[in-house]
C-alpha cells in the first residue's frame, strides 16, 4: 500500500505558459499532501503544505500567486506553474500521508523544463 | 528550528560489506519521529525506515539499521550485506510529533556508491 503517482512524468513547456502537475495517492486517502522542489543534486526543498479542502501553506519565499496548489480531495493535489520562465526549471515531487499518520510516501516526481 | 546534518556527502561500500550513514540533527523538542529515505537515479523517494524517537529500540528492516542515540541528537544508518542496488541518495529527515508542523526537514544528502 501507500502509493503515490504524479503526472505526468516530464513536461516542456514554452516560456509563458502555465502547467499542471497531479499528485495522486492511490491505494489510501491523504488528507495532507506536499510539494517539493528539487534542483540537481541537492535536497528536497519544501514549498507547501497542502490540506483537503482548505488552502496551502506556503513556505517562506515561495509565491503562492505563481504556485497554484489545490487539494480538492483526498486522493489528488494539484500544482500549477503559472507563466512558467526557464528558472522555474525544475524536477517537482508530491508526497502524501494519511490522517494521523506520521510517514509521507512520495511521487515519482515530475521534471519541468522551460524553454 | 530543526535542522539535519549528513556530514558525508559521498560514501562507497564493496559488495557485500556493511556501510554506516551519519545523521545528526538539532532539536529542542522530545518528541519526533526520524526517517531515512533513499533516492536511487530513478529519483523515487523510498522510505528506508522509521524511528520514533520516544522508543528507545533501534528500528531494523531487513538489512537496514539505525543507532538511534537520542541525547546525542544522532541518527545513523547501517546497511549490511550492500547490494548493487542500494546505490542511490540517501537523505535523513526529521519531523516533529506535536501537533503543529508535519512537515519534513532533510539533510544534504549523502551519495553511496556500491562497488562490485
Amino acid at each position: 500500500g501507500a502509493v503515490v503517482s504524479q503526472h505526468p512524468s516530464w513536461v516542456i513547456c514554452k516560456s509563458g505558459t502555465s502547467v499542471k502537475i497531479e499528485c495522486r495517492s492511490l491505494d489510501f486517502q491523504a488528507t495532507t499532501m506536499f510539494w517539493y522542489r528539487q534542483f540537481p543534486k541537492q535536497s528536497l526543498m519544501l514549498m507547501a503544505t497542502s490540506n483537503e479542502g482548505s488552502k496551502a501553506t506556503y513556505e517562506q519565499g515561495v509565491e503562492k500567486d505563481k504556485f497554484l496548489i489545490n487539494h480538492a480531495s483526498l486522493t489528488l493535489s494539484t500544482l500549477t506553474v503559472t507563466s512558467a520562465h526557464p528558472e522555474d526549471s525544475s524536477f517537482y515531487i508530491c508526497s502524501a500521508k494519511r490522517t494521523s499518520a506520521d510517514t509521507q510516501y512520495f511521487g515519482p516526481g515530475t521534471r519541468l523544463t522551460v524553454l | 528550528a530543526q535542522t539535519v546534518t549528513q556530514s558525508q556527502p559521498e560514501m562507497s561500500v564493496q559488495e557485500a560489506e556493511t556501510v554506516t550513514l551519519s545523521c545528526t540533527y538539532d532539536t529542542s523538542e522530545s518528541d519526533y519521529y526520524l526517517f531515512w529515505y533513499k533516492q536511487p537515479p530513478s529519483r523515487q523517494m523510498i522510505l528506508v525506515i522509521r524511528q520514533e524517537a520516544y522508543k528507545q529500540q533501534n528500528a531494523t528492516e531487513n538489512r537496514f539499521s539505525v543507532n538511534f542515540q537520542k541525547a546525542a541528537k544522532s541518527f545513523s544508518l547501517k546497511i549490511s550485506d550492500s547490494q548493487l542496488g542500494d546505490a542511490a541518495m540517501y537523505f535523513c529527515a526529521y519531523r516533529s510529533a506535536g501537533g503543529g508542523s508535519e512537515k519534513l526537514v532533510f539533510g544534504k544528502g549523502t551519495k553511496l556508491t556500491v562497488n562490485p
